[in-house]
Parts: structure tokens; sequence; C-alpha cells
């Protein structure tokens, strides 16, 4: 069973430029976290998502950020135009369900540096 | 003041010894997540926590719900249990689904 997976590792963008970051939840998860990363800086939650709805993006930048998690395929977070304080690693996380008690599945994350 | 606090913030040991990380949080919470960053940068989950006491190999986590306080400890420590520490707590009470972090612990394990 694989785990969950994201892609690319490593992006690097420039500034202006659109960052689209892919997130694959492990099988059977139909629960969807992103968490950005920022250098010496803890975790923190960007958005939570189920397929095609979006159920908290609380933690989400109110511009040039959005995420989707489509029917079929990967969920995505897209950045728009992006800045260099973008840069960070952004993780995603999966989960079977919404209870509160479910453990969430970390992918390897994704590295962004905006030159 | 940070919602879910680590201490210590850096620790360095020797192998073999007996090692303590604390979390206190300042929230209500339904869970609480010990998680694992190797220098790689990946993250494990290490153990989800609501009351009581968990044990997984050499790693033990426990958790006071009324004293707001969780403590991760590692027996007979090894060089590759050397790695940050995050504690991470879901909330109760609406707001934010997903995880609240502490800082982290920077664990350095000498051989």
């Amino acid at each position: 069973n694989a785990g969950v997976m994201q892609n690319p590792r490593h992006l690097v963008r420039r500034r202006g430029q659109e960052a689209r970051l892919r997130c694959s939840p492990m099988k059977g998860h139909s629960h969807v976290y992103w968490y950005r990363q920022l250098p010496e800086e803890g975790l923190k939650f960007m958005v939570y998502l189920q397929k095609e709805n979006i159920i908290d993006e609380s933690g989400m930048p109110k511009e040039r950020f959005s995420a989707e998690f489509p029917k079929e395929g990967p969920s995505i977070l897209r950045i728009q135009q992006v800045v260099r304080g973008d840069s960070a690693a952004y993780f995603c996380a999966s989960s079977p369900g919404a209870a509160s008690t479910d453990t969430q599945y970390f992918g390897p994350g994704t590295r962004l540096t905006v030159l | 003041k940070n919602e879910v606090e680590q201490s210590p913030q850096n620790l360095t040991a020797q192998e073999g010894e007996f090692i303590t990380i604390n979390c206190s949080y300042s929230v209500g919470i339904s869970a609480l997540h010990w998680l694992q960053q190797h220098p790689g940068g990946g993250i494990v989950s290490l153990f989800m926590l609501s009351s009581g006491k968990k044990k997984h190999g050499r790693l033990i986590a426990t958790i006071n719900i009324q004293e707001k306080h969780s403590s991760l400890h590692i027996t007979a420590s090894h060089p590759r249990d050397s790695a940050v520490y995050i504690c991470a707590v879901r909330k109760t009470g609406g707001g934010a689904d997903g995880l609240t972090f502490g800082k982290g612990t920077h664990l350095i394990i000498q051989p």
C-alpha cells in the first residue's frame, strides 16, 4: 500500500510564475490536509479538503493560493504569481475519515524555491 | 503565546541515555500527535493519543488531559533517533480542522 505521494519533490520558480503542487493520498483516504513549513519555522495548517469539497481553508493566504481535490486525480495546491516569501516546504497529509482521532499520514513534501 | 509549547527546544545526549521531550498546550483538544521529522525533511507519525499511554518499541508517549501535558520518551537512545520531534494537537470547538503544531525539539544523539 503506497503512502502519500507528493510531486514534484523540489520545485524552482521565478517570481511571478505559477507553482502547482500535487498530492495523491493513501489508497482509501478521501481527506487531504495541506501544511506549510517556512524556513526556521514550525508547520502551519493551510487547508483541509475532501473529494470535490473544501472543508476548511482558514489557514490559506487570502490571495494567490488555491486548492482543489477533484473526484478523480490528486489534490492540487496552486500558488499564482509566486514571491520569495512563498519559498517553503509544503506537506500534504491524508486520513481515512474526518474523525479527530484518525491518524494523518504525511507525504514527503515539496520544497518550493522562488528565485 | 503559542498554543502548543515544546521543551526543550534543543537536546543533545549520549547514545543509550533516556530521553524525555515535553509538550504543553493551552487549548481544548480531541487528540495529540507526536511526529518525527528527519534531516531529509520527511514527516512520520509516531503516535496519536487522546488519553493514557502508548508504547512502540523504544518509544513511549503519555498524555495528561487534566494538566494539558504530554511527554515523549525514548529509551536506550541511538544516533538514528536524531531528528526533530514535533507535538501537534487537533483542537476542539470549531476553528481549523487541521493540526496545530509546536515548534519542535531538535534531538541529537551522539555515539
